[in-house]
């Protein structure tokens, strides 16, 4: 089924120890991202590559890293894990420049101890 | 993820009645808008989008109406049932800038059978 694929669904580190998330799209969009989404809150920009080969910061990036792999891969890394970067962490994917055809993936629940 | 929406507003309709759920956005250069439907544990799943040179939009159960002059979006379901109760987010996203969508807080919308 075409979408977005996220690795792992589930994840506990512990403090100072560093994962990488995985994502990937079958859609062929230019543009991917990463959000964290905290109780009680809407999702929150982490980073966003707006077409292969360029990533910017979004709203929270302190903490994290990202890669474009190639088209369809776009990676969070998490150098260091802090307990503030417990959360569910969702990519997504869209064409036309973030204009259409946003789709996310089931999400990764991080937990750090 | 089952810990979202702990401290959002809450709609509590019955079923069969239909629902209004409210949106306020900041930026006036917002020009693309979404609403997403988000059940406990999965990602946030398209309801239906609409762009700023339309007020307003139909899908299956679905209308949005964007009002630009008070920055204002609304999405109404029809005949509500028990499967629409989940947390509900408009999302916004601007031609200038970060191409990637700002999220609102959300609401939760509970069905009552």
């Amino acid at each position: 089924n075409a979408g977005v694929t996220q690795t792992p669904k589930f994840q506990v580190l512990k403090t100072g120890q560093s994962m990488t998330l995985q994502c990937a799209q079958d859609m062929n969009h230019n543009s991917m991202y990463w959000y964290r989404q905290d109780p009680g809150m809407g999702l929150r920009l982490i980073y966003y590559s707006a077409s292969e080969g360029t990533t910017d910061k979004g709203e929270v990036p302190n903490g994290y890293n990202v890669s474009r792999l190639n088209k369809r891969e776009f990676s969070l890394r998490l150098e260091s894990a802090a307990p503030s970067q417990t959360s569910v962490y969702f990519c997504a994917s869209s064409g036309m420049g973030g204009m259409e055809g946003y789709t996310f993936g089931s999400g990764t629940r991080l937990t750090v101890v | 993820g089952e810990n979202v929406g702990l401290h959002l507003p809450t709609l509590s309709v019955q079923e069969g009645d239909n629902s209004i759920i409210n949106c306020a956005y900041s930026n006036s250069a917002s020009d693309y808008f979404i609403w997403y439907k988000q059940e406990s544990g999965k990602g946030p799943q398209f309801i239906i989008d609409i762009r700023s040179n339309m007020d307003k939009r139909q899908g299956q159960r679905v209308t949005v109406l964007l009002n630009k002059t008070v920055k204002h979006l609304s999405l109404q379901i029809a005949a509500t049932q028990p499967g629409d109760s989940a947390v509900y987010f408009c999302a916004e996203n601007s031609n200038t800038g970060r191409r990637a969508l700002t999220f609102g807080s959300g609401t939760r919308l509970q069905v009552q059978p």
